[in-house]
């Protein structure tokens, strides 16, 4: 088996500031993803990526950078941190299409 | 828009009793749909897919799919304490690699 694993898993920051999460995963999947996971709201798709250094925008990508340097790991970049923002993100992996994501235990991200 | 619509929000049931979960989407394209829990504190985890029309079960658990009216349940029989979770429905069209997910379901199972 394998894991993901999501650092930090707490996030702190200030209004306007540039934040990084990253996301690595060992099952040697093709397909990562950054979905945000706001209270009520379910998860909804950042980033994902096909391959190494492949990018493709979900419906929330305004306001995010992501990165896939190597294909066990995904980065996000949070451009500029909302005021009250509070949400936890999650990084998938995937082998194929259609088939199960493997999620992280997420990173829990606070802007005060 | 949300694409795919979970009902009901919050279910409560006893122990060892029938939890019914329901999904429909907005979108006649989906063709693929999945089945996730996720436990408090953890990230969600894939119980079961189904693609094709009619039951399928694992377990506890059976999916229903019907793309005509583009209905998915999911029913979990004998419910456990550990089956509380928040529950979410996943639905994907050819040609796309991600999927759209509902807002979830939180299922209590009451001892």
């Amino acid at each position: 088996g394998g894991i993901i694993t999501q650092t930090p898993k707490f996030l702190i920051g200030q209004e306007g500031q540039k934040l990084t999460l990253k996301c690595q995963q060992n099952f040697n999947h093709d397909t990562m993803y950054w979905y945000r996971q706001d209270s009520g709201k379910g998860l909804r798709l950042i980033y994902y990526s096909i391959t190494e250094n492949d990018l493709q925008k979900g419906d929330l990508s305004e306001g995010y950078d992501a990165s896939r340097e190597k294909k066990s790991s995904f980065s996000l970049t949070v451009t500029s941190a909302q005021k009250n923002e509070m949400a936890v993100f999650l990084c998938a992996s995937s082998p194929r299409v259609y088939a199960e994501q493997f999620f992280g235990p997420g990173t829990r991200l606070t802007v005060l | 828009q949300q694409k795919v619509q979970q009902s009901p929000e919050s279910l409560s049931v006893p122990e060892g009793g029938m939890a019914s979960l329901n999904c429909t989407s907005s979108d006649r394209n989906f063709q693929y749909f999945w089945w996730y829990r996720q436990h408090s504190g953890e990230g969600p985890k894939a119980l079961m897919s189904i693609f094709s029309d009619g039951d399928k079960k694992e377990g506890r658990f059976t999916a229903h799919l019907n793309k005509a009216s583009l209905h998915v349940s999911l029913h979990i029989r004998d419910s456990q304490p550990s089956d509380s979770a928040l529950y979410f429905c996943a639905a994907s069209e050819p040609g796309y690699q991600n999927f759209y997910f509902g807002k979830g379901t939180s299922l209590t199972v009451i001892p």
